[in-house]
């Protein structure tokens, strides 16, 4: 079955660090594009950032660009991302999303359950 | 930045009827545009991607139009497990700079 699990949310105190993980399994984890999309309480969806399949390409939403560090260990099947300087606008549900058919940018075809992260004093 | 505007927000059908959602970009997107479904406390599910092409395992009365700034999705017959909020998306940016619309929630009238 192909599978995305997330793991590593909780509560933060603002300006403090986190690490989510998604364990990927299923399918060959080092062909696809990864994405980390986040949904605040209540709220859409938002695009966090993108890492390509050999780490190659790396983008970022500017809300979280030059706080968040996505990454990856294909050998591991584990897709990352640090999270520092956290404000109380980053408290969301944060979701790793597969790039459909091996491409560098698509749609999404594969997420996983979330994991929530909650930034407050 | 590529903006989605989806409309309208909040659409009220009844089960049976067809309903039609609609999701405009500020810039041509081509046709890299989808369509993802979310319920209450779960995680969002594709539907429609390349403005048209329904994935895997989605119902046909489920359809997507569209290219260009203009999209459309329909569903034919509405069923109970359909009530939910709908998205867009485009991917048509190079770097991948992805975007989502605000969302519509389809609820039971």
């Amino acid at each position: 079955e192909v599978q995305l699990v997330e793991s590593g949310g909780g509560l933060v105190k603002p300006g403090g660090s986190l690490r989510l993980s998604c364990a990927a399994s299923g399918f060959t984890f080092s062909s696809y594009s990864m994405n980390w999309v986040r949904q605040a309480p209540g709220k859409g969806l938002e695009w966090v950032s993108s890492i390509s399949s050999s780490s190659s390409y790396i983008y970022y939403a500017d809300s979280v660009k030059g706080r968040f560090t996505i990454s990856r260990d294909n050998a591991k099947n584990s897709l990352y991302l640090q999270m520092n300087s956290l404000r109380a606008e980053d408290t969301a549900v944060y979701y790793c999303a597969r790039v459909q058919l091996e491409r560098l940018r698509g749609a999404f075809d594969i997420w996983g359950q979330g994991t929530m992260v909650t930034v407050s004093s | 930045e590529i903006v989605m505007t989806q409309s309208p927000a909040t659409l009220s059908v009844s089960p049976g009827e067809r309903a039609t959602l609609s999701c405009r970009a500020s810039q041509s997107v081509s046709s890299n545009l989808a369509w993802y479904q979310q319920k209450p406390g779960q995680a969002p599910r594709l539907l429609i991607y390349g403005a048209s092409t329904r994935a895997t395992g989605i119902p046909a009365r489920f359809s997507g139009s569209g290219s260009g700034t203009e999209f459309t999705l329909t569903i034919s017959s509405l069923q109970s497990e359909d009530f939910a909020v709908y998205y867009c998306q485009q991917y048509n940016n190079w770097p991948p700079l992805y975007s989502f619309g605000q969302g519509t929630k389809l609820e039971i009238k």
